[in-house]
């Protein structure tokens, strides 16, 4: 299957700061690629579509401000948290859609654990 | 919208035997599919098998094999011959298909954790 990275695989910031998560795709290109969150012991949220070239679509309740997505190129999606602050702790993920064994397949990331002092 | 349901907060099987993991979905898309990812505790999301709402057969890969029963919106996940290693949350999720508001976007279930036992 395709091989997606993301950096870094954990972060500790404090109150106020922002902080950027990249998500690569290694060897396939990706022109969608999705931002998940979640939380423990819970299941993923879909934040946003990040699609290569244009705007990020979001998902309802999720602030377009407070998670800036870039789709700089066909294997690179960041998600900037700005001015961080304790509740956006949490395990984010990213996606890159690809083809499996002839069959269009989400291909996850590790995730980034984010904890905000 | 889309709607996935997994009901099994919780399962447990000896080692060796075979588990299945219930998955039922709602959605008004005419053309869908289904996914189920396996997370072990590292947090990476780990892709097990797929089936297309049009495909005649069920699918297989290995030991999982998916249960699908589309009258019933049921897309349960068989593991066959369980190892220590299976132990991990399994998540069942959905994607529109093209021409439908959802597509390319998944919706998880709430997922099972699965414990194999020696």
């Amino acid at each position: 299957g395709a091989v997606v990275s993301q950096h870094p695989s954990r972060v500790i910031c404090k109150s106020g700061t922002s902080v950027k998560i990249e998500c690569r795709s290694l060897d396939f290109q990706a022109t969608t690629m999705f931002w998940y969150r979640q939380f423990p012991k819970q299941s993923l949220m879909l934040m946003a579509t990040s699609n290569e070239g244009s705007k990020a679509t979001y998902e309802q309740g999720v602030e377009k401000d407070k998670f800036l997505i870039n789709h700089a190129s066909l294997t690179l999606s960041t998600l900037t948290v700005t001015s961080a602050h304790p509740e956006d702790s949490s395990f984010y993920i990213c996606s890159g859609q690809g083809w499996d064994r002839g069959k269009e397949t989400q291909y996850f990331g590790p995730g980034t654990r984010l904890l905000v002092l | 919208a889309q709607k996935i349901t997994q009901t099994q907060p919780g399962m447990f099987v000896q080692e060796k035997e075979a588990v299945t993991l219930d998955c039922t979905y709602d959605t008004s898309d005419p053309s869908y599919g289904l996914f189920w990812y396996k997370q072990p505790s590292s947090g990476e999301m780990i892709f097990l098998i797929y089936q297309g709402s049009y495909d005649q057969q069920n699918a297989t890969e290995g030991r999982y094999s998916l249960n699908f029963q589309k009258a019933r919106k049921s897309a349960n996940l068989v593991i066959s011959a369980s190892q220590l290693g299976d132990s991990a949350m399994y998540f069942c999720a959905m994607r529109g298909g093209a021409g439908g508001t959802s597509y390319g976007k998944l919706t998880f279930g709430q997922g099972t954790i699965l414990t194999v036992h020696p």
